[in-house]
């Protein structure tokens, strides 16, 4: 089975620039995290989305920082406009929820350089 | 108060030798689940193993399992017969409000570098 997918897997921009990062769950899970990885700050959860609702978006830095599910296969997060702040890794996970066990399967991650 | 802490500085082990990483959590929910999490220097976070709070036996998966101390509050990770690739970073986890149609975040520590030596 695949596992979720995340592209691009690297991308580099210029401070200003729209950035728009894509993830796809695994084939049946119910609910979708987006997770920023920093030196600084360690693992962080942005938000999270329950059958494509979103649930709870309180760890999103600011009004930059947008999340979309519009299906229960895709989901976008966009940052407009990037700063040289956003440079990290952004997880995408999604879990089966808890008839399925409560696991997060990590995608493999974007990493992000804003210049 | 941190949710998890994970103080061990960087933690070496000799192949083929058994390493405990130490994780302690704090919580009040009555309902709540542990993970661990490894990330090679590839970047990628692998899930290892989960505890539930209600579980009456330690988790074990292959070469991994989990020193489940309730009452104190502790979830070391014990990986045995330790092999090259097992160098990593090791992440403690827990997931609160793990009622049946609840889903909540996954709180991480701060994580332990493991080196193991040839």
């Amino acid at each position: 089975d695949a596992g979720v997918i995340q592209s691009p897997r690297h991308e580099v921009t210029e401070m200003g620039q729209e950035v728009t990062l894509r993830c796809k769950p695994i084939s049946g899970h119910n609910s979708l995290f987006w997770y920023r990885q920093t030196m600084m700050r360690g693992l962080e959860l942005l938000i999270y989305f329950n059958n494509n609702v979103p649930i709870d978006d309180s760890g999103m830095p600011e009004d930059r920082f947008s999340a979309k599910m519009p299906n229960a296969s895709f989901s976008t997060l966009k940052i407009q406009p990037s700063e040289p702040r956003d440079s990290a890794v952004y997880f995408c996970a999604s879990s089966m929820g808890l008839a399925g066990g409560p696991t997060q399967y990590f995608g493999p991650g974007t990493r992000l350089l804003v210049l | 108060a941190q949710k998890i802490t994970q103080t061990q500085p960087g933690m070496f082990v000799q192949e083929k030798e058994a390493v405990t990483l130490d994780c302690t959590y704090d919580t009040s929910d009555p309902s709540y689940g542990l993970f661990w999490y490894k990330q090679p220097s590839s970047g990628e976070m692998i899930f290892l193993i989960y505890q539930g709070s209600y579980d009456q036996q330690n988790a074990t998966e292959g070469r991994y399992s989990l020193n489940f101390q309730k009452a104190r509050k502790s979830a070391n990770l014990v990986i045995s017969a330790s092999q090259l690739g097992d160098s990593a970073m090791y992440f403690c986890a827990m997931r609160e409000n793990l009622r049946l149609g609840a889903n909540s975040k996954l709180t991480f520590g701060k994580g332990i570098t493991l080196s193991v030596r040839p």
